[in-house]
């Protein structure tokens, strides 16, 4: 069965406290990996697609990461205004499935 | 990337009305889509409503309920009948271009609180 798992379910760092976030994923026939963020009653804004295994984008202070089975979101150095939720998605053969979101929380 | 507008943006209604959820995009685009997302919840795809076909309805969701329109390739509006607290969500609208990608579009959302 299809599936997306996104951990943590919710992350507090410091200002400037690097980590990363998990995207976990079992799909037949991958046709993208997707991570969108979303601010509180906002729509998912469209961060990075990934393809396939290796392939790396980087926007700012985030840096998405694929493998075959599981996608990382590297945040580097963040800063309060990151604070959101995450989301990642895939698309399979016929749908998109996404997962259920990070809650990042950035302290200042 | 495609410009999406929703409208409202935001409503309060009675049980047992109904409201119907606009959904503008600013380039033509074969793929829309729409889901509801509770509060806290991730994202659950309603229906797919492709131009010139009917909508895909998914498990849990019917049409009676849902009824969809697609008149052309940069309007649809989503219709959200019969009203209960439990249909008190934000309703967004997607759009897919694959001739370009699969990269879904997201609008801003429609907050649905009924009383």
């Amino acid at each position: 069965e299809d599936q997306v798992t996104q951990s943590p379910e919710a992350l507090r760092l410091q200002e400037g406290e690097s980590s990363s976030l998990n995207c976990s994923y079992t799909v037949s026939g991958l046709r993208g990996l997707f991570w969108y963020r979303q601010d509180p009653g906002k729509g998912p804004e469209f961060l990075f697609t990934l393809y396939s295994a290796g392939e790396e984008k980087e926007k700012e202070r985030l840096k998405a990461t694929l493998t075959k089975k599981e996608s990382f979101l590297h945040i580097t150095a963040p800063k309060p205004e990151d604070s959101a939720t995450y989301l990642c998605a895939v698309r399979g053969t016929y749908k998109y499935i996404f997962g259920t979101g990070t809650r990042l929380k950035v302290l200042a | 990337s495609a410009v999406i507008s929703q409208k409202p943006s935001r409503d309060i209604c009675q049980r047992g009305t109904s409201l119907t959820i606009q959904c503008q995009v600013d380039s033509q685009v074969t793929m829309m889509f729409w889901y509801r997302q509770q509060p806290g919840q991730s994202l659950t795809l309603i229906a797919t409503a492709n131009q010139g076909s009917e909508a895909t309805y998914e498990s849990g969701f019917v049409i009676d309920k849902f009824p969809i329109s697609r008149p052309n390739l940069t309007f649809s509006t989503l219709t959200v009948s019969n009203m209960s607290p439990e249909d008190s969500s934000i309703y967004l609208c997607s759009v897919v271009d694959p001739k370009f990608s699969y990269e879904q579009y997201f609008g801003p959302g429609t907050r649905l609180t009924v009383t």
